[in-house]
């Protein structure tokens, strides 16, 4: 079956940095992505990993272990911004094309 | 700019009313997704076109269609909704990826609806 785990919610300080873990089993698997959704928008698109090893993007960096089953976002220089949910989706063959299984998401607040 | 657009942002509906909720893309994508997110929930997939192939999620109610007239739009009309449907509805659209590895998704808005 698929199962995608990641923290309910975490808390940082302005200026820090903070990793928000996922974990994985899924069959199929076909890329890990990280998309940021504020409250009541839509997801948008932050990373993709499909290789072994971290990918960086500014503030922004995402690492991926495919034989553990794992990925985490690292989030540098956190501003207040950067308070919303963050979804760890993994890519898997369904059919005709593939899909995003969703995890539930893991809610940072960024305290002054 | 290319976008995914959906209309309209928030709607209201009656127990058991007939509704319509559109999107439309200008990305030429050929993969076109509806979603349906409930609070503090994930994005649950509720059915995908690629191209004009219609693929259900097994575990979709019967009371979800979906409409796929062109390239660029693709409605979700639930024929009879409960207050169980209340949620936020995302559309999103993909370039299916045939070099391997998964394309990355690019979502609309959404559409909050509220079932009274």
């Amino acid at each position: 079956g698929q199962n995608i785990d990641q923290p309910t919610e975490m808390t940082a300080t302005e200026g820090a940095i903070v990793q928000i873990n996922c974990t994985y089993q899924t069959s199929g698997f076909n890329g890990l992505f990280w998309y940021q959704q504020h409250a009541g928008e839509a997801p948008t698109f932050l990373s993709y990993n499909v290789l072994d090893g971290l990918e960086e993007k500014g503030r922004f960096s995402s690492f991926l272990s495919r034989s553990k089953g794992y990925s985490y976002l690292l989030l540098k220089e956190l501003q207040m911004k950067d308070s919303a949910s963050y979804l760890c989706a993994v890519g898997a063959y369904g059919g005709a094309t593939n899909k995003l299984i969703f995890g539930t998401g893991t809610l940072l607040a960024v305290q002054p | 700019d290319a976008m995914v657009i959906q209309n309209p942002r928030y709607q209201v509906t009656q127990f058991g009313k007939p509704v319509t909720l559109s999107c439309s893309q200008t990305l030429n994508h050929n993969v076109m997704y509806w979603y349906q997110q409930k609070s503090s929930q994930a994005p649950k997939l509720l059915f995908h076109y690629y191209d004009k192939d219609f693929n259900n999620e097994a575990d979709t109610p019967d009371n979800f269609q979906s409409r796929r007239p062109n390239t660029s739009f693709c409605f979700l009309d639930i024929r009879s909704p409960g207050l169980g449907d209340a949620a936020m509805y995302l559309c999103a659209t993909s370039r299916e990826n045939l070099g391997g590895g998964s394309d990355t998704q690019y979502f609309g808005p959404g559409t909050r609806l509220t079932v009274l």
